[in-house]
């Protein structure tokens, strides 16, 4: 079955530091990947995402993220926290010609 | 802001109640999609609809039925329904449906349902 897997509930990490979270997927064939961002009270925001090309991907708020094909993972990462990162973060993967499928989730929280 | 509205933000019902919640994007997208959000479990898609055309129904139980009368506007009415499925209801929509590069779903703020 196709998979998307979020192997952390939570990620802590002290304002200033880089941030890695962490997303592997189980697809088949060359997916679209996306990464979306949830604040409280608010629906998902969409981060960025990869199609094709340049294995890393900018994104908004100064978060990227890097495909690496052999370890199907597509991690997000930022190279200073902020305290207003900290928000529920969520990988999607799209196979093609499929419908969407979202991780459980990873929340981030930076500590000042 | 996304463009894309739900009302009510908050719903409380009673089980026996009929209830509907509105979805609304100013985007100009043709795909509307709604999910259901619960604690500690991944983001459940439930309809999908393209160019106001069901496309998908992920299993969805009859108790929830979904209504698209055009591109701009999706409703999810609700009956006899159960508290297992108090959730939060995030409607999105995107400006075409999976299979292109412009598929990035847009999310409005969503419901937060109780069921008691």
């Amino acid at each position: 079955a196709q998979s998307v897997a979020q192997p952390e509930d939570q990620v802590n990490v002290a304002e200033g530091n880089p941030l890695t979270v962490k997303c592997t997927y189980s697809v088949s064939g060359n997916p679209y990947l996306f990464w979306y961002v949830q604040y409280p009270n608010r629906g998902l925001q969409f981060l960025l995402k990869y199609i094709t090309g340049d294995n890393l991907v900018k994104g908004s708020y100064g978060f990227e993220a890097e495909f690496n094909k052999s370890q199907t993972s597509f991690h997000l990462k930022k190279p200073s926290a902020l305290v207003s990162d900290s928000a529920l973060y969520f990988c999607a993967v799209r196979p093609l010609d499929d419908k969407i499928i979202f991780g459980k989730g990873t929340r981030l929280h930076i500590l000042p | 802001e996304t463009g894309v509205t739900q009302t009510p933000r908050h719903l409380v019902m009673g089980m026996t109640n009929k209830k509907s919640l509105k979805c609304e994007q100013h985007l100009g997208h043709n795909a509307m999609y709604w999910y259901k959000q619960s604690a500690k479990k991944p983001l459940e898609l439930m309809f999908v609809y393209n160019f106001k055309e069901q496309t998908e129904n992920n299993s969805v139980p009859s108790r929830f039925s979904p209504e698209c009368p055009n591109s701009s506007h999706l409703f999810l009415h609700l009956h006899t329904l159960q508290p297992e499925d108090s959730a939060l209801y995030l409607c999105a929509s995107s400006p075409q449906l999976a299979g292109t590069s412009t598929d990035t779903q847009y999310f409005g703020p969503g419901t937060r349902l109780t069921v008691l």
